[in-house]
């Protein structure tokens, strides 16, 4: 099956700084998507992304769908990015059932 | 309704027990999801409803598991004979169909004691 690799595992930053998360997966996908999970276990859609870029706010991602990676920007960070950021790539040809990566721990500090 | 809603919220149950959580997606989103989350499995897929099609129950840990969506609408995810195994965070998601971004409940804690 898929394999999708997420780095760093772990993100310690201080506040107002920028940072680069990466989501490498093995197969070709038609179909991305970024979700931060703040620190009460919701999970946020942040971006539907199967390639090129988005931007929203502080936010940005691109998608490199023939090199097989995408990276999630975060710009300016403050206290309440911190959670964990999640990719996830389709399953198979089922489009429905998405494979999600392990995730990075970002922590921001004041 | 303005979000995914699930119940309840926590739930609590002994083992051998049967449990049903509920989930409501969001009004005219075709796609709905379950996956369930757990420290040392991660966002595990369990079944996915598209519409009107056969649901992709291929996510489903063990024949004690099932689910069904009632009028494209809301769904219940069964657990019977509940083993201490199954504590976990059930997530529901819907979308307006799978070529667009989730959007995911706040989850229903299970915890098999």
């Amino acid at each position: 099956g898929i394999q999708v690799e997420q780095s760093p595992p772990d993100l310690i930053l201080q506040e107002g700084a920028n940072s680069t998360l990466r989501c490498n997966f093995s197969d070709s996908v038609n179909n991305l998507q970024w979700f931060h999970q703040n620190p009460w276990g919701q999970l946020i859609n942040l971006f539907y992304i199967p390639s090129g870029t988005k931007q929203n706010g502080r936010l940005s991602a691109t998608t490199v769908a023939t090199e097989r990676y995408s990276l999630l920007y975060i710009s300016s960070s403050q206290t309440t990015d911190s959670g964990v950021y999640f990719c996830a790539v389709p399953r198979g040809s089922t489009l429905g059932r998405l494979y999600f990566g392990r995730g990075t721990q970002l922590t921001v500090w004041p | 309704g303005a979000g995914v809603s699930q119940s309840p919220s926590n739930k609590v149950t002994e083992k051998g027990k049967d449990v049903e959580l509920r989930c409501d997606p969001i009004s005219g989103h075709t796609a709905l999801y379950w996956y369930r989350q757990s420290l040392g499995q991660g966002l595990e897929f369990l079944i996915y409803f598209q519409g009107n099609s056969a649901p992709d129950k291929s996510g489903l840990p063990s024949d004690r598991f099932s689910a069904e969506r009632t009028g494209g609408s809301v769904s219940t995810l069964t657990i019977q004979r509940t083993q201490q195994e199954d504590s976990a965070v059930y997530l529901c998601a819907s979308s307006l169909d799978s070529l667009y971004g989730y959007t995911f409940g706040s989850g229903t804690r299970l915890t098999v004691v």
